[in-house]
């Protein structure tokens, strides 16, 4: 089992819509939860971090955390054409551990 | 406020050569992290400084070493170049101690190994 999982996609969602992206970990004890938008050829760009069960909102882009079922997940509202990317998911699991787990990226298609 | 810089941004070496890249973080961070990604995968955590001294690494073999200055910036130096270390090198800088600290990406070096 990885680490850190998400669906690779293509995740296809029509202008306007929302995109909801998912990502699964296996530490219990994982502590922060990060998303990252990478165009293709650029670096990661950071959207939201997440620390405590719930929701997290900023702008269009809500954060979702459930530590008891393992998972966080990126809400996207009214997703724009310039929302085409691969959205990355990062893990720390705390601990004195410093670096992120990264799941492989979920690419998300936004049809106009 | 500057964000996080690196050079070269492109760099084409041989196998067997030695590479230097270079990382500079943002302003009023204090902490270096160096990640390795290749293509179609997620970033894989190679190490990271702190007072100038490596606190963390990942599983990367020695060849693989680096350096942080008292200004905070950083080096990544890879030996022995493979073929499959050709990928985007990728710093991230934060600030404080703790394990939780948000990190932020440079552009990357995008490094080729022929």
């Amino acid at each position: 089992q990885k680490e850190v999982e998400q669906n690779s996609g293509p995740l296809s969602v029509p202008e306007g819509a929302i995109a909801s992206l998912n990502c699964t970990y296996s530490d219990r004890v994982s502590q922060s939860f990060f998303w990252y938008r990478q165009y293709s050829g650029k670096s990661p760009e950071l959207i939201m971090s997440i620390y405590s069960n719930g929701d997290k909102e900023d702008g269009r882009f809500t954060a979702q955390l459930n530590k008891a079922s393992q998972y966080v997940s990126l809400l996207i509202r009214d997703s724009q054409p310039s929302d085409s990317a691969t959205y990355l998911c990062a893990v720390n699991t705390g601990s004195g551990t410093y670096k992120y787990i990264f799941g492989t990226g979920t690419r998300l298609k936004v049809l106009a | 406020d500057a964000g996080v810089t690196q050079s070269p941004t492109h760099l084409i070496k041989t196998r067997g050569q030695q590479v230097t890249l270079r990382c500079s973080p943002k302003s009023g961070h204090d902490t270096v992290s160096w990640y390795q990604q290749a293509l179609g995968q997620g970033p894989q955590f190679i190490f990271q400084y702190y007072e100038e001294e490596e606190r963390q690494r990942g599983n990367f073999p020695d060849r693989f070493s680096g350096h942080q200055y008292p200004n905070y910036s950083s080096e990544l130096n890879v030996n022995a170049l493979l073929l499959g270390d050709s990928a985007l090198y990728l710093c991230a800088s934060s600030f404080g101690q703790g394990s939780t600290d948000t990190q932020y990406f440079g552009p990357g070096t995008r490094l080729t190994v022929l």
